[in-house]
């Protein structure tokens, strides 16, 4: 079964400060990993994708399978970068539904 | 506004009646998903169509679950003699079926379900 773990539910940092939100996976093929966002009275919308390797808004991921994680990144935080952020995966064997993780809420201290 | 639609955007119920939510997905989108998200909890897959076909369904659509996307437009999830546990929000997402490139899902605002 796949499982996406996000192990912080809360993360606090201050304006300027680099940001990281942990991701690890359980999968036993190759998945798709993606970082979800949803900003304030605002809803789900994709922010990166592994496959693409874009850095969107500033925030990169890296897939490591040795380690199985797809952390989120971001050298310097903004205060609109306060949002909720969901990890998820979806496997390469047909199966086109999407497993996210329990999200972690990051907000930035001005 | 082109993006996926859902309606209503709020439901308040009593246990043992039935509701239906519906979802206009993004007009050229072929693949079509339904997923409930609790409080503290990440969205959990329902089920999802490709055209008017439901090709996958998860276990936790209980038999008072039913989907429909009669003619691959839109799409309506029923739930039939609600319990307090189905008090959630429903989301439904479309996609178009890439052959390559990734499989990029647009989201609703959802459907916000209490149950009394």
């Amino acid at each position: 079964a796949q499982r996406v773990t996000q192990p912080e539910k809360l993360l606090s940092v201050f304006k300027g400060a680099p940001v990281e939100l942990k991701c690890n996976y359980s999968y036993s093929g190759s998945p798709e990993l993606f970082w979800y966002v949803q900003y304030s009275r605002q809803r789900l919308q994709l922010l990166l994708r592994h496959i693409s390797r874009e850095s969107i808004k500033g925030f990169t991921a890296d897939l490591n399978k040795g380690e199985t994680s797809f952390h989120l990144k971001k050298p310097f935080a903004q205060e609109e970068d306060s949002a909720m952020y969901y990890c998820a995966l979806i496997s390469n064997f047909g199966n086109e539904k999407l497993t996210f993780g329990t999200g972690t809420r990051l907000t930035i201290i001005p | 506004d082109t993006g996926v639609s859902q309606d209503p955007r709020h439901k308040i119920t009593k246990r043992g009646q039935n509701v239906t939510f519906r979802c206009d997905p993004i007009s050229e989108h072929n693949r079509l998903y339904w997923y409930r998200q609790t409080l503290g909890q990440g969205p959990e897959f329902l089920t999802y169509f490709q055209n008017e076909a439901q090709l996958e369904k998860s276990r936790l659509l209980s038999d008072r679950f039913s989907a429909e996307r009669p003619k691959g437009s839109f799409s309506t999830l029923e739930i039939q003699r609600t319990e307090q546990g189905d008090s959630a929000m429903y989301l439904c997402a479309s996609s178009f079926n890439e052959l390559a490139g990734g499989r990029e899902q647009f989201f609703g605002p959802g459907t916000r379900l209490t149950v009394l």
